[in-house]
């Protein structure tokens, strides 16, 4: 079975920082993968995916991941970080093919300081 | 605008009592999935449908948890009863088979005390 690690538990950051978040998964076949975003108080978005491709996937409000299938990763990045952009973030997983559910990890909270 | 509707979004209950939170996918998914958030587990998968069909309920308690979909229209979570660990933020996703990204609803979050 697939999972999901996302090794930094909370982040805090000042606005105009760089931020990337790491992700990584454990599985041996074909992967889709996916960043969710999840304001306070609010139900999880859909920040980026891949499928397959350029590994070097852009998502919505400045977001990118990059796809290192050598590193089972899929660190979300961002060049400048908004104190908007507080909120917390899940790495999710699914199998390519058959049982599509979703596996997230822990998720990252991220805190930006205006 | 397609969206996942979940209803009640918060439900307070007393621990022995039945709890029914529902789903209303969006139209024309064929994909339904429950989750369940804590800060203790995350996010947590309790069962998924395909086609009404429930195709894994490994992560749901059995013998207080169920799931059904009486609909294509309708998903319903029924815990019964309710226990305090039972406390938690429950969402509802669907999703269409050839297109795996899910769609989220905004969660129901039940109190049981």
């Amino acid at each position: 079975a697939q999972s999901v690690s996302q090794h930094n538990h909370h982040v805090i950051l000042s606005e105009a920082a760089s931020l990337e978040l790491g992700c990584n998964y454990s599985y041996g076949g074909t992967v889709n993968l996916f960043w969710y975003v999840q304001y306070p108080g609010q139900h999880l978005q859909l920040l980026l995916k891949y499928f397959s491709g350029d590994p070097l996937v852009k998502g919505i409000k400045g977001f990118e991941a990059e796809f290192i299938k050598s590193k089972f990763s899929f660190n979300l990045r961002k060049p400048s970080v908004q104190w908007s952009d507080t909120a917390e973030y899940f790495c999710a997983v699914n199998v390519n093919f058959g049982n599509e559910k979703l596996t997230f990890g822990t998720g990252t909270r991220l805190t930006i300081i205006p | 605008d397609a969206r996942v509707t979940q209803t009640p979004r918060h439900k307070v209950t007393e621990m022995g009592q039945e709890v029914t939170m529902r789903c209303q996918p969006i139209l024309g998914h064929n994909t339904v999935f429950w989750y369940r958030q804590t800060m203790m587990q995350g996010l947590e998968l309790l069962a998924y449908f395909r086609n009404r069909a429930p195709l894994d309920d490994s992560g749901m308690p059995k013998d207080r948890f169920s799931a059904e979909m009486p609909d294509a229209t309708l998903a319903t979570l029924k815990i019964q009863p309710s226990e305090p660990r039972d406390s938690a933020v429950y969402f509802c996703a669907s999703g269409l088979l050839q297109n795996t990204e899910a769609f989220f609803g905004q969660g129901t979050r039940l109190t049981v005390v």
